[in-house]
């Protein structure tokens, strides 16, 4: 198995552009998550999905879509980037919530 | 708001010796916890679970308070390789309920 995998490891945008970031997981897990994680914040939530077809919002999840089409795939849309969302981003997957977290590499973006 | 608190270090410990570092919550209604390690650059990974009998797994011990809302990691005979931030994950009620400490650096020093 191949785990948690993200696409693109690094990313550089302007102001404005907008992007996916691709998360897959290959172990049938139902629940998935994405977080950012910056200096002295922690990981925070932003959106998750207890299953295909159903998303919601979790902590900070202005300035992001989601959607949940297959039970594989959870890609994180930023629809007009702004430098506040200069950050790592962290995809992760597990059977439910009390059950191991598994985390994806992250993706580090930057945006000028 | 739910939260869960850290020292966020960092604690710089000589190579074999014991170090233990608490972490708060504050929703009593929290359901389960753990301890995960991020090395630097690298995503979390789950070190253990934290059972309210406690939990041990060689060198790490951990152990959960739940009338002063405390969880503790010990980590004996420390390794140069236990080098890390150790995250501590709460999970409360709803779907969208687990929480990330801001971590806890710890450095072992040779």
């Amino acid at each position: 198995n191949a785990g948690v995998t993200q696409t693109p490891k690094f990313q550089v945008l302007k102001t404005g552009q907008s992007m996916t970031l691709q998360c897959a997981q290959d172990m049938n897990h139902e629940y998935m998550s994405w977080y950012r994680q910056d200096p002295g914040m922690g990981l925070r939530l932003i959106h998750y999905s207890v299953g295909a077809g159903i998303t919601d919002q979790g902590e900070v999840p202005n300035g992001y879509n989601v959607s949940r089409s297959t039970t594989e795939d959870f890609p994180l849309r930023l629809l007009s980037a702004a430098p506040s969302q200069t950050s790592v981003y962290f995809c992760a997957s597990s059977p439910g919530l009390n059950n191991e977290q598994f985390f994806g590499p992250g993706t580090r973006l930057t945006v000028l | 708001r739910k939260e869960v608190e850290q020292d966020p270090g960092p604690f710089n410990v000589p190579e074999g010796a014991t170090v233990a570092f608490n972490c708060t919550y504050s929703n009593s209604a929290s359901q389960s916890f753990f301890w995960y390690r991020q090395d630097c650059r690298k995503e979390p990974k789950l070190l253990m679970s934290v059972y309210s009998s406690g939990n041990e797994d060689g060198r790490f011990t951990a152990q959960l308070n739940r009338a002063s809302q405390y969880i503790s990691l010990l980590i004996r005979d420390s390794k140069l390789s236990d080098s890390a931030t150790y995250l501590c994950v709460v999970l409360g009620g709803g779907a969208d309920g687990l929480t990330f400490g801001k971590g806890t650096h710890l450095i072992i020093q040779p």
